[in-house]
């Protein structure tokens, strides 16, 4: 495969579940990261990694834990999420440097928490 | 206040017509990046477009070309010949230095609909 993939594309979960997404990037980045984007709302940086290194956490709640093992994973560990975190989470990578124009964006998982 | 602002939340156009989708942004960074994905009903984010704001000539990539207008800080994307497949969300989007990586702030996003 090519490009930024995320799994799984749709997750319904209720509110005391533990569930993971996963993404994953076959483009040779260094940096990835996870955006959410909720109805009516702009996208919102949620984290950042750069090498493996969380280099940016942008005020998330602790029922989000990002996990980067290596610079081609990502996932995005959920725990008694809320109604409201119900949202469309994008993955995207870019070059860490050089001239690192633009993030790739994988397709997202849509996620609704009952 | 935002930093990316797209006043048009919805945009009807008929095919084959040239649209403008607007985009205003506020940054006192004098090196920053702009750039404007579309994001069909698929939900992934697609590249279309890139200015930097050391760049001489307005950007075009094919049918999108960007109007770059530094002093006013708007960076509008126009789109010729409108088609069907055109019908998506569009975000304006900034990147400024910033050490922990090229991260992007994006606008609220414009609908595009494209009229047959």
């Amino acid at each position: 495969e090519t490009g930024v993939t995320q799994t799984p594309r749709h997750l319904v979960m209720g509110m005391t579940n533990k569930k993971s997404l996963k993404c994953e990037q076959h483009l040779g980045h260094n940096a990835m990261y996870w955006y959410k984007q909720s109805a009516k709302k702009p996208l919102e940086l949620m984290f950042v990694y750069n090498f493996k290194e969380q280099t940016e956490n942008n005020s998330v709640p602790s029922r989000f834990s990002p996990e980067c093992p290596n610079s081609s994973h990502l996932f995005l560990h959920l725990h008694t999420l809320q109604p409201e975190d119900s949202a469309l989470y994008l993955c995207a990578s870019s070059p860490r440097d050089g001239r690192a124009h633009e993030q790739f964006f994988g397709p997202g998982t849509r996620l609704t928490v009952l | 206040a935002q930093k990316i602002t797209q006043t048009q939340p919805g945009m009807f156009v008929q095919e084959k017509e040239a649209v403008t989708l607007d985009c205003t942004y506020d940054t006192s960074d004098p090196s920053y990046g702009l750039f404007w994905y579309k994001q069909p009903s698929s939900g992934e984010m697609i590249f279309l477009i890139y200015q930097g704001s050391y760049d001489q000539q307005n950007a075009t990539e094919g049918r999108y070309s960007l109007n770059f207008q530094k002093a006013r800080k708007s960076a509008n994307l126009v789109i010729s010949a409108s088609q069907l497949g055109d019908s998506a969300m569009y975000f304006c989007a900034m990147r400024e230095p910033n050490n922990a990586g090229n991260m992007l702030t994006f606008g609220g996003g414009t609908r595009l609909m494209v009229k047959p």
